[in-house]
């Protein structure tokens, strides 16, 4: 079974930082590109970053751009999400998903269950 | 920016059929892609491409394209279908993924 599974969500304080982890199995990790989706509570989608199977091309999203970074370790089947400076409107459910490894083709057809992060003082 | 807009909700009764639009400029260069979500649970594909189906998503659901605006239909509209729909595509350069606001389905 294809399985993406987030961690390291939690309460930060305003201006901090967290580290978001998704390990993968049930799939070859290397073959695809990962992207970091979140969900605010009771709004819609929004898509945060990606990352290509070989970290060599990233994207982040305008409003998350200079504060996170995204990276991977395809040896440990694993990606990473570094927020910094964390402001209250990145409270959200973060989902780690995968991406078709297809060209041109932007279907994400692998989420994991989702991780919480909280940003409050 | 891009945009994507949905209507915020669509209600029909069961057995009744279920259409769901999703417009914007930058489907005229890109496929559509649609997500079902039931509350407390991750997002399912389940329409990519426009009007493909992934393997073990029901047949009444498919997707269609004119123009800029890609439609999510279900046919025969049971209960279990009740969910947030969200499409979704991308920018002209690959680069931003773009989700629409989501159009919540209630099965009267």
């Amino acid at each position: 079974e294809m399985q993406l599974v987030e961690s390291g969500g939690g309460l930060v304080q305003p201006g901090g930082s967290l580290r978001l982890s998704c390990a993968a199995s049930g799939f070859t990790f290397s073959d695809y590109p990962i992207n970091w989706v979140r969900q605010a509570p009771g709004k819609g989608l929004e898509w945060v970053s990606y990352l290509s199977r070989e970290s060599s091309t990233i994207y982040y999203a305008d409003s998350v751009k200079g504060r996170f970074t995204i990276s991977r370790d395809n040896a440990q089947k694993s990606l990473y999400l570094q927020m910094d400076s964390l402001r209250a409107e990145d409270t959200a459910v973060y989902y780690c998903v995968r991406e078709s490894s297809t060209p041109g083709d932007y279907s994400l057809d692998v989420w994991g269950q989702g991780t919480t992060v909280i940003v409050s003082s | 920016s891009y945009e994507l807009t949905q209507p915020p909700s669509v209600s029909v009764s069961p057995g009744q059929t279920a259409r769901i639009s999703c417009s914007g400029d930058i489907l005229s260069i890109q496929d559509g892609y649609w997500y079902q979500q039931k509350p407390g649970q991750a997002p399912v594909m389940v329409i990519y491409k426009d009007n493909v189906r992934p393997s073990g998503i029901p047949e009444r659901l498919s997707g269609s394209r004119s123009g800029t605006t890609v439609t999510l239909t279900i046919s025969g509209v049971q209960a279990e279908d009740e969910a947030d729909y969200y499409c979704q595509s991308a920018d002209s350069g690959g680069i931003y993924r773009v989700f629409g606001g989501g159009t919540k389905l209630t099965v009267l």
